[in-house]
């Protein structure tokens, strides 16, 4: 069936540092793909999306672009905060939506 | 826009004791989701519903779960009995059609089984 697989965490960088979180998924389809965000406290929130082949999603800084030669959606900010510290979430989505188990990030001022 | 909202926020109770968890979805989405949150199994499914029909409750642990949804706008997740296993925060969350739409989560609520 339909997986996704993210990098285990606690990811922990300083402030201003290069991102990368790795997520790679196997589906039969072809689905929309997701990173979510989830600050301590709070629910998750959909933090940017694409919907098919090479089509790149980005919010806040952060991007993510759609590859299917390799099924992955790497998530990626240039200069990260110490205000992107939360849980981060990959998902998946064809006739029903499928989350990562989550990397942890830490940034450290 | 008003969000998912979820009540309460919080619950402490006893084991044994029937708990009942509310979801309001946002106004116009056709799809609702429950969630299960803990450390040790990250986030779980429990059950979803599309037109307040429900669609998939494989992910409901068992029989002590049971989910409905009445109308489009109010669902409830109840526990009975519940167990100390079952401490975890909850999430509900809403969107319009399923699959491929982005979800839109409630704020949780954070269970606790004495």
């Amino acid at each position: 069936g339909d997986s996704v697989t993210q990098m285990e965490g606690p990811v922990t960088l300083s402030e201003e540092a290069f991102l990368t979180i790795n997520c790679t998924y196997t589906a039969t389809g072809y689905p929309s793909l997701f990173w979510y965000v989830q600050y301590p406290g709070e629910g998750l929130q959909l933090l940017l999306k694409a919907t098919k082949a090479d089509d790149k999603g980005s919010n806040k800084g952060f991007e993510a672009t759609y590859r299917k030669e390799t099924t992955s959606f790497h998530l990626e900010k240039g200069s990260v905060q110490v205000s992107d510290s939360a849980v981060y979430f990959c998902a998946l989505s064809d006739d029903k939506i499928i989350f990562g188990k989550g990397t942890r990030l830490h940034i450290l001022p | 826009d008003a969000g998912v909202i979820q009540s309460p926020r919080h619950e402490v109770t006893e084991m044994g004791q029937e708990v009942t968890l509310r979801c309001k979805p946002i106004s116009g989405h056709n799809s609702l989701f429950w969630y299960r949150q803990t450390m040790m199994r990250g986030l779980e499914l429990l059950i979803y519903f599309n037109n307040n029909v429900p669609i998939d409750d494989s992910g409901m642990p068992e029989d002590r779960f049971s989910a409905k949804m009445p109308n489009a706008s109010f669902s409830t997740l109840k526990i009975q009995p519940s167990e100390p296993r079952d401490s975890a925060v909850y999430f509900c969350a809403s969107s319009l059609g399923w699959g491929f739409q982005p979800q839109h989560f409630g704020d949780g609520t954070r269970l606790s089984i004495l």
